[in-house]
């Protein structure tokens, strides 16, 4: 069975770019999670979906970052413009859910490692 | 706020030496708690998790209790192999919730 998939696996642009990660959540899943994983905060939750809809974007850091799911197997992650302090590794994560959250663990991908110089 | 606090690393051992992960954490009602690991380039995966009060997760020679009474969940193995080599991270989700908030992470080297 596939996993979570993101896309693409690295990334290296320039500071002022547009950054677009990508992720395939598995089939079924209807929560998904954007987390960013850095040395110095460890894991952020930035948003999640269900259902296709945004529940909570407050770990969002700014307007540079904005996120979509427009159906139920693909979500992205938009950084526009980049700056440096966006280097870190976002990860995707994907679970099933009921009405009453999620029941079960987290299905992560393997992430996407972004630098920008 | 729900947080969740574990020892810091690295954590450094000789192979089949006995392992343990402090965590400790701070939620109402009832979370469920979860061990997840991270090997090197990877993402993270469930290790093991208990939903419950006096639940025992296991997986893999791994095992974590859950304590309401000290807001506990510490991970052990009996003897550790070169291959348990990663970053542990405890979490907890409260009941009925959707976020999952982990922990720092703690790193382990296990040496041959």
């Amino acid at each position: 069975d596939a996993g979570v998939i993101q896309s693409p696996r690295h990334e290296v642009t320039e500071m002022g770019q547009e950054v677009t990660l990508r992720c395939k959540p598995i089939s079924g899943h209807n929560s998904l999670f954007w987390y960013r994983q850095t040395m110095m905060r460890g894991l952020e939750l930035l948003i999640y979906f269900n259902n296709n809809v945004p529940i909570d974007d407050s770990g969002m850091p700014e307007d540079r970052f904005s996120a979509k799911m427009p159906n139920a197997s693909f979500s992205t992650l938009k950084i526009q413009p980049s700056e440096p302090r966006d280097s870190a590794v976002y990860f995707c994560a994907s679970s099933p859910s009921g009405a009453g959250g999620i029941t079960g663990e987290l299905f992560f991908g393997e992430g996407s490692r972004l630098t920008v110089l | 706020g729900d947080s969740v606090t574990q020892m810091e690393g690295p954590v450094t051992l000789s192979e089949e030496a006995f392992l343990t992960i402090n965590c400790t954490y701070t939620a109402t009602g009832y979370p469920s708690l979860f061990w997840y690991v991270q090997y090197p380039g990877e993402g993270l995966q469930l290790l093991l998790k208990a939903t419950k009060a006096d639940d025992k997760g296991s997986n893999k020679g791994f095992e974590a209790t859950y304590r309401k009474e000290t807001t506990s969940f510490h991970l052990e193995k009996g003897s550790v192999q070169v291959s348990d080599s990663a970053v542990y991270f405890c979490a907890l989700r409260g009941s009925g919730g959707f976020k999952t908030i982990f922990g720092a992470g703690t790193r382990l080297f296990v040496k041959a």
